[in-house]
């Protein structure tokens, strides 16, 4: 079955660690996205990429880093510059230019120790 | 620029009535689209309902149908037959051709109470 994955489920970072969270989709969706969610809140972009080897900053880009080496995967690191970054990480696909939506993976929490 | 707006952080009603989520949206585009997203205890952002606001027809999924009011820029999400599944939070948002992001709203949680 065609879907995206993201690993892992939760995630305990220290302080002062880089961190990196997995996004992998067999859907050949084009674009892919990174977005965080605080408690309570809606969803603030990261970062995207609509085509491989390129990706653009979203609203709360500082202390993120993304690569797009391959159309199936998105990775997001969480460096140690991020000073809040306990939260819950979703990543989404989508056709470039698509308007049907996005397919969203299951998400990762990560938590700061 | 574009916004979405929830303007009901939470609600709550009896298993089996009707409810309906409030959405509104600001925009000088002409074509877009418009989506509601359920996200459940388990977090998993599940789509609803799409509507293309070219078209005048509200769409309808089952159980859920929009009013969609192009010339208000309101985009309202009706439930009917609540079930206790339905208990998430139901985010609203936004897609214009022009940039091909969607933009959020910042969610309404839902609870159905048995």
């Amino acid at each position: 079955d065609g879907g995206i994955t993201q690993s892992p489920k939760y995630l305990f970072r220290k302080e002062g660690q880089n961190v990196t969270l997995s996004c992998e989709q067999n859907l050949n969706h084009d674009a892919m996205y990174w977005y965080r969610q605080d408690p309570g809140q809606g969803l603030r972009l990261i970062y995207y990429s609509q085509i491989v080897n390129d990706f653009q900053k979203g609203d709360i880009a500082e202390g993120y880093s993304v690569s797009r080496e391959k159309k199936e995967s998105f990775p997001l690191t969480v460096t140690s510059a991020q000073k809040n970054p306990t939260a819950f990480y979703l990543c989404a696909s989508s056709y470039y230019r698509d308007s049907d939506g996005y397919t969203f993976g299951s998400g990762t929490r990560l938590t700061v120790v | 620029a574009q916004t979405v707006t929830q303007s009901q952080p939470e609600m709550s009603v009896q298993e089996a009535e009707t409810v309906t989520l409030s959405c509104t949206y600001d925009t000088s585009e002409s074509n877009y689209y418009l989506f509601w997203y359920k996200q459940p205890p388990s977090r998993q952002m599940i789509l609803v309902i799409r509507q293309e606001a070219y078209k005048q027809q509200n769409a309808t999924e089952n159980r859920f149908s929009v009013n969609f009011q192009k010339a208000a820029k309101s985009f309202s999400l009706k439930i009917s037959d609540s079930q206790l599944g339905d208990t998430a939070m139901y985010f609203c948002a936004f897609f214009m051709d022009s940039n091909y992001q969607l933009i959020w709203g910042a969610g309404t949680k839902l609870i159905i109470k048995p």
